[in-house]
């Protein structure tokens, strides 16, 4: 059983490109959350979607930064114009059922590097 | 949410026990206490979690105290594998889904 996908692993961006981070949740998951971990800081909640819904962005910087989660496919993070302030650790995490009831399991992360 | 407290770090013998210890006294009657570890450059790995009663699984144990304030994670026999911070937190189901993560201790295994 597949855990939490991500890709890519490393990604280096030049400061005014876009990021784009994919995330394949666990199979049988329909719930999806974004992570980010700035060095030597704790994990941020971004976002939480589920297929094709975005339920809670609150975490979420109010511009450059969206999510997706369409029908078919991973669950999208795409960051546009970035800054060197971007780059940090992002981690996707999913669970299966209603979000304050079951267990998130994380990926190994995007790792994104803008210079 | 309850606030946690964890030592900053902690060291241990391969093929020792390792006891971590969490205060959360501040925990309501509907908080789950949770545990999970990031090993150095990996995303966060879930291990165990409990209500009050203790919990077992091929990872690890979890002692939660009868007042349910504090709560120990036991690695049985740790490896140098083993070697990450771990992280306690507490999360009441059914209303915050938002995982924050703290310091948490750092547990380095020696050989």
């Amino acid at each position: 059983n597949a855990g939490v996908m991500q890709n890519p692993r490393h990604l280096v961006r030049r400061r005014g490109q876009e990021a784009r981070l994919r995330c394949s949740p666990m199979k049988g998951h329909s719930h999806v959350y974004w992570y980010r971990q700035l060095p030597e800081e704790g994990l941020k909640f971004m976002v939480y979607l589920q297929k094709e819904n975005i339920i809670d962005e609150s975490g979420m910087p109010k511009e450059r930064f969206s999510a997706e989660f369409p029908k078919e496919g991973p669950s999208i993070l795409r960051i546009q114009q970035v800054v060197r302030g971007d780059s940090a650790a992002y981690f996707c995490a999913s669970s299966s059922g209603h979000p304050g009831l079951e267990t998130q399991y994380f990926g190994p992360g995007t790792r994104l590097l803008v210079l | 949410d309850a606030k946690t407290t964890q030592p900053p770090s902690m060291d241990c013998a391969e093929g020792r026990a390792a006891n971590l210890p969490c205060n959360h006294s501040t925990i309501s009657g509907n908080e789950y206490v949770y545990w999970y570890r990031q090993i150095h450059s990996q995303g966060p790995q879930y291990i165990i979690h409990g209500l009050k009663n203790n919990e077992t699984n091929e990872m690890a144990s979890l002692i939660i105290t009868e007042d349910r304030k504090s709560s120990t994670l036991i690695l049985p026999h740790a490896t140098l594998r083993d070697t990450a911070v771990y992280y306690c937190i507490v999360i009441s189901f059914g209303s915050n889904y938002k995982l924050t993560f703290g310091k948490g201790t750092l547990l380095t295994v020696n050989p």
